[in-house]
């Protein structure tokens, strides 16, 4: 049964700072990774979904990483600022329409 | 503006009061699901729809019925809440694309059910 674990599941950092979010998945047979902005009391957005034949997909001031064979994806926020304050979650995609998420990074970005 | 719509987005019942919540895509999305979302469980899928008439269940399907009569909606019916459905529901949907360029898949702005 596939397990996704986010570390850690809360981060502090003062604005401007680049960070890293970790993901890692237990069975390596995925089709895709995503991750995923959730603010309080709102859904979730797509931030970045990465095939498992790629190896890292950027969008703007984020930048995620995919390694297949060792069950884990990085997500890089260069120059975080207050508005990236949120939960992060990342979600990876097997053989059936299911998505198993992490229980997510909630990302605080003082200023 | 591309959107999933659910309705309501918050409802408080009591126990065994059968009740209904809405999903809907405006993207003729094929895939749709429903989540739950619990502290320190996650988002966990109760139902899913790869098209009109097409449903299977997820990881927690007990307590919920689902039906796909067209292609835009996918409502989420508990016919006998219990205090244990007290959560946060997402709805989400996908479109289908052989080439699996379309797996974004796009969620709703949740449904905070509590049961009494």
């Amino acid at each position: 049964k596939q397990e996704v674990t986010q570390i850690p599941a809360a981060l502090s950092v003062p604005e401007g700072e680049n960070l890293v979010l970790n993901c890692s998945f237990t069975d390596s047979a995925i089709y895709n990774l995503q991750w995923f902005r959730q603010d309080p009391g709102k859904g979730l957005t797509s931030l970045l979904l990465i095939q498992s034949s790629q190896r890292e997909q950027t969008s703007g001031r984020l930048n995620a990483s995919l390694d297949k064979s060792s069950g884990r994806s990085t997500l890089y926020i260069a120059a975080s600022q207050p508005g990236d304050s949120a939960t992060y979650l990342c979600a990876v995609k097997g053989g059936s329409e299911k998505l198993v998420f992490g229980k997510g990074t909630k990302l605080t970005v003082n200023p | 503006e591309a959107q999933v719509t659910q309705n309501p987005r918050y409802l408080i019942t009591v126990t065994g009061k059968k009740l209904t919540v809405t999903c809907s895509q405006n993207m003729n999305h094929e895939y749709m699901s429903w989540y739950r979302q619990d502290p320190g469980l996650g988002l966990r899928q109760i139902y899913y729809s790869m098209n009109v008439e097409v449903t299977d269940k997820g990881d927690v399907p007990e307590g919920y019925k689902v039906s796909r009569k067209e292609k835009r909606n996918f409502p989420l019916i508990l016919e006998s809440p219990s205090p244990n459905q007290t959560s946060l529901y997402f709805c989400a949907s996908r479109a289908f694309a052989s080439d699996r360029s379309t797996d974004t898949q796009y969620f709703g702005p949740g449904t905070r059910l509590t049961v009494l």
